[in-house]
């Protein structure tokens, strides 16, 4: 089966402190892993996906099979990355599996 | 940059109505999709369709709904009977002519359909 978890519902930083958001995953095969986001009032947007290993606005995301993650992490977090983040999981089909989200509150 | 659309960005009907929400995908995707988004919980995963038919569905995805493309453009998911428990966000997402699972799905903004 696949599933996507997301231990954290919310998290709070503080502006410029490292942010790490969780997500693990369970797939007996090859996944293929995305970190969507959304900001208040709009819509779930790309963030990065693991195929592509490059950083979007200071996010990078490894994927690390022995402990079947694909933890987001940011050095320094910005007000502006306040919202909801989401990992996804792309197995078997075509479809996304998608994690419960995380809220991440960069405080000022 | 194109967008994927919906319409409306609101539904309220009564419980045991039809409704049909109404997705524009980006221009050149051949692969589209359907997922909800209950209060609370997490996005899930309904329908994908290509080539003018279903090409999987979740257990979500009962008897109760349908999807259609009636043009060249318009992508519907119906709801025949409407129930309480079908109130949630509706996402249409579109992705590109391979289909592979690689591909980047490029999400509407959804519609919130509220059955009373």
């Amino acid at each position: 089966a696949q599933r996507v978890t997301q231990p954290e519902k919310l998290l709070s930083v503080f502006k410029g402190a490292p942010v790490e958001l969780k997500c693990n995953y369970s797939y007996s095969g090859s996944p293929e892993l995305f970190w969507y986001v959304q900001y208040s009032r709009q819509r779930l947007q790309l963030l990065l996906r693991h195929i592509s290993r490059e950083s979007i606005k200071g996010f990078t995301a490894d994927l690390n099979k022995g402990e079947t993650s694909f933890h987001l992490k940011k050095p320094f977090a910005q007000e502006e990355d306040s919202a909801m983040y989401y990992c996804a999981l792309s197995g078997y089909g075509q479809n996304f599996v998608f994690g419960p989200g995380t809220r991440l509150s960069v405080l000022p | 940059e194109p967008e994927v659309t919906q319409t409306p960005s609101h539904q309220v009907t009564q419980m045991g109505q039809e409704v049909i929400l109404r997705c524009v995908p980006i221009s050149n995707h051949l692969y589209f999709y359907w997922y909800r988004q209950i209060l609370g919980q997490k996005v899930e995963f309904l329908v994908s369709f290509y080539n003018n038919e279903i090409s999987e569905k979740s257990e979500i995805f009962d008897d109760q709904f349908s999807v259609e493309r009636p043009d060249g453009s318009n992508f519907t998911l119906k709801i025949r009977s409407t129930k309480l428990e079908d109130s949630a966000m509706y996402f249409c997402a579109s992705s590109g002519s391979r289909g592979a699972r690689t591909d980047t799905q490029y999400f509407g903004p959804g519609t919130r359909l509220t059955v009373l």
